[in-house]
């Protein structure tokens, strides 16, 4: 069974220019989450999806950061304009939904620096 | 409200020896609760999870933890480190029964094995 892929794992651009991370979740999974990872700190959830419906964007920067999940399996998520505090490593995690203890699992990241 | 601390960001044992990373939380619920790992560019990995039943909780790789309700802990022990355990740990605290409930990570705390 594949895991949750991520792409591109790598991506340089200067600030101000625009974008965008790709996630596949795990089949079957109807809960999607985009998570931001700072060097040497934990993961902070930007946005959690069940299916298509975003239930969580508390903490999404909306200013600048938008994300989207049509037909409720592949996501994306979009910087536009980039600052160069965005640099950082963006995780996607899918989960069973109404499982108890939903375990998380994560892709690889992608690792965004912005010059 | 939610939160979890990791007392310790680096912990460093000899090859062969106990590992304890500490975990404390607070939760207004009964609480899930996980360590994952994540090695340096890889995803991060369920090692273990508590979610009410029995409160010793065994995981891969030898890993295992306690909840201890009345301490608000939940530690990560295991008997005798291996050179492959040298990663990154982190401690999450998920309260509810459903997707919908908080998820919060920890800081982490870096594991070093020496030879």
């Amino acid at each position: 069974e594949a895991g949750v892929v991520q792409s591109p794992r790598y991506k340089i651009i200067e600030k101000k220019q625009p974008v965008a991370f790709w996630c596949n979740p795990i089949s079957g999974h109807n809960t999607l989450y985009w998570y931001l990872q700072n060097l040497g700190q934990g993961p902070e959830l930007l946005i959690r999806y069940e299916n298509e419906e975003a239930v969580d964007d508390s903490q999404l920067p909306k200013d600048r950061f938008s994300a989207e999940r049509l037909k409720g399996v592949d996501s994306t998520l979009k910087i536009q304009p980039a600052e160069l505090g965005d640099s950082a490593v963006y995780l996607c995690a899918s989960s069973q939904t109404g499982t108890r203890g939903n375990i998380q699992y994560f892709g690889a990241g992608t690792r965004l620096s912005v010059l | 409200a939610q939160s979890v601390t990791q007392l310790d960001s680096h912990v460093s044992v000899s090859e062969g020896t106990p590992v304890l990373l500490r975990c404390n939380y607070s939760s207004s619920y009964s609480p899930s609760l996980f360590w994952y790992v994540q090695h340096p560019n890889k995803g991060l990995q369920l090692l273990l999870k508590y979610t009410s039943a029995a409160t010793l909780v065994k995981g891969i790789n030898g890993f295992e933890a306690e909840f201890k309700k009345s301490e608000t802990s939940f530690h990560l022990t295991k008997p005798s480190a291996h050179m492959s355990d040298a990663a990154e740990y982190f401690c999450v605290v998920s309260g509810g029964y459903s997707s919908a409930s908080k998820i919060i990570f920890g800081s982490g705390t870096r594991l070093s094995i020496r030879p």
